[in-house]
């Protein structure tokens, strides 16, 4: 089973610029979320792709976009970068339908290795 | 909107000592997981805890959830330098897979 994989490792931009970052979900996941982890702090959800439709968003202004494809990778594009985008963003993928194990119902999250992004 | 605190946000013990992890949340959640990252890592899966009263433990991690008191533990036994890191619980939403991260704790563990 292959793991969840993120593109590139390290990126690094100026103010204004434009960064896409790739993102390819485990096998058989068919929904893919996207986190930004700024220094210091817990992950923020930015939004989630689930068969090719956005499926909820999270707190970020709409030049944070992305796409999922047919075989269900992604990538998540940011517009006209800020100094505060410098982050570590982190894919997820799931298997989307509830999975039934034991005695509840989960959607766990594999995290990918993430890109580190800086902006100066 | 769901909020996560976890504390202490800072833990600095001695091997061999024990401590636990607090994570409280806003709002009625049926998931909870508990992850670990290690400096400029990912997030690494350590418990899912998915009803009242879960209990589930991993070597000297034992995790805990009381869905009523909105309250999840993590607990640490007989600390040794490996478990050295910062720990985020997170809550997932009653519906989808969406999570919300605590702060997150970083735990350094003395000789």
């Amino acid at each position: 089973e292959t793991g969840v994989t993120q593109s590139p490792t390290h990126l690094i931009k100026t103010r204004g610029q434009q960064v896409t970052l790739r993102c390819s979900s485990q096998s058989g996941h068919n929904t893919v979320s996207w986190y930004q982890q700024a220094l210091g702090q817990g992950p923020q959800f930015i939004f989630q792709y689930y068969r090719e439709e956005e499926n909820g968003r999270g707190n970020f202004p709409p030049r944070f976009s992305g796409l999922q494809f047919p075989n269900y990778s992604s990538e998540l594009n940011v517009n006209a970068l800020e100094l505060d985008d410098s982050a570590l963003y982190l894919c997820a993928s799931n298997g989307g339908a509830d999975r039934s194990r034991g005695t509840g119902t989960y959607n766990e999250q594999f995290f990918g290795p993430g890109t580190r992004l800086t902006v100066l | 909107e769901l909020k996560v605190e976890q504390n202490p946000l800072f833990l600095s013990m001695q091997e061999g000592k024990n401590y636990t992890i607090y994570c409280n949340y806003s709002t009625t959640s049926d998931r909870l997981y508990w992850y670990r990252q290690d400096p400029g890592k990912s997030l690494e899966s350590l418990f899912v805890l998915l009803s009242n009263g879960a209990v589930k433990q991993e070597g000297r991690l034992m995790a805990s959830l009381d869905t009523k008191a909105r309250l999840s533990t993590l607990h640490i036994t007989a600390a040794v330098h490996d478990l050295s890191a910062t720990y985020f619980c997170a809550v997932g939403e009653t519906s989808g897979s969406r999570l919300t991260f605590g702060e997150g704790t970083q735990l350094t563990v003395n000789p």
